[in-house]
């Protein structure tokens, strides 16, 4: 079955530390990717999407991720978090033939501390 | 542009009792999705309409049903409400491109 696959479900870090968020997803054919977030009390919103072309896609507020085919993977990265980017983080799948239907992993709750 | 409404925003039923959640799409957008979050099992994809037609559906009871009007509102309906049925029920739309907009989603409380 296709699953999606977060490797740490909370990270602690202080500000200005760097970030990176592991996603894996197990499917060989076409994906296209998705990292939302989801602030506290507030709804989940799109960081950054990747379709095709360039493996390095930027999105809001400084994020980035590379998607690695031959891995993958879509790894969140960002170089230097923020007390605001305390929040939660899902990566999330859609399958080719699966029109909207999104995969989500299990989700990252990251905790910045000033 | 208005984003995603979701109604009501706060539920709480008793077992056996049924329910009805709505959704209002971002104007022009045809494809609603609706997903469920709970802590346990995270978000759960159960299904999608799109022109008034399900084109997907999760692995959900039959207890879960959904529709979509011709203005694109979508309902979704939950009867014989379970304990386990607690979540947050989130709604999505699209537009011809893949990307999802959620809306801030329904709390439904079974007691």
């Amino acid at each position: 079955a296709q699953s999606v696959s977060q490797h740490n479900h909370h990270v602690i870090l202080s500000e200005a530390a760097s970030l990176e968020l592991g996603c894996n997803y197990s499917y060989g054919g076409t994906v296209n990717l998705f990292w939302y977030v989801q602030y506290p009390g507030q709804h989940l919103q799109l960081l950054l999407k990747y379709f095709s072309g360039d493996p390095l896609v930027k999105g809001i507020k400084g994020f980035e991720a590379e998607f690695i085919k031959s891995k993958f993977s879509f790894n969140l990265r960002k170089p230097s978090v923020q007390w605001s980017d305390t929040a939660e983080y899902f990566c999330a799948v859609s399958f080719s033939g699966g029109y909207n239907k999104l995969i989500f992993g299990a989700g990252t709750r990251l905790a910045v501390h000033p | 542009k208005a984003g995603v409404t979701q109604t009501p925003r706060y539920l709480i039923k008793t077992r056996g009792q049924q329910v009805t959640l709505s959704c209002s799409p971002i104007s022009g957008h045809r494809s609603v999705s609706w997903y469920q979050q709970t802590p346990g099992q995270g978000l759960q994809f159960l299904f999608e309409y799109f022109s008034e037609t399900q084109r997907n559906k999760g692995n959900f009871p039959g207890r879960f049903s959904g529709r979509q009007f011709s203005n694109s509102r979508s309902e979704m309906n939950v009867s014989t409400l379970e304990l386990g049925d607690s979540a947050l029920y989130l709604c999505a739309s699209r537009n011809q491109g893949l990307e999802q907009f959620f809306g801030p989603g329904t709390r439904l409380t079974v007691l």
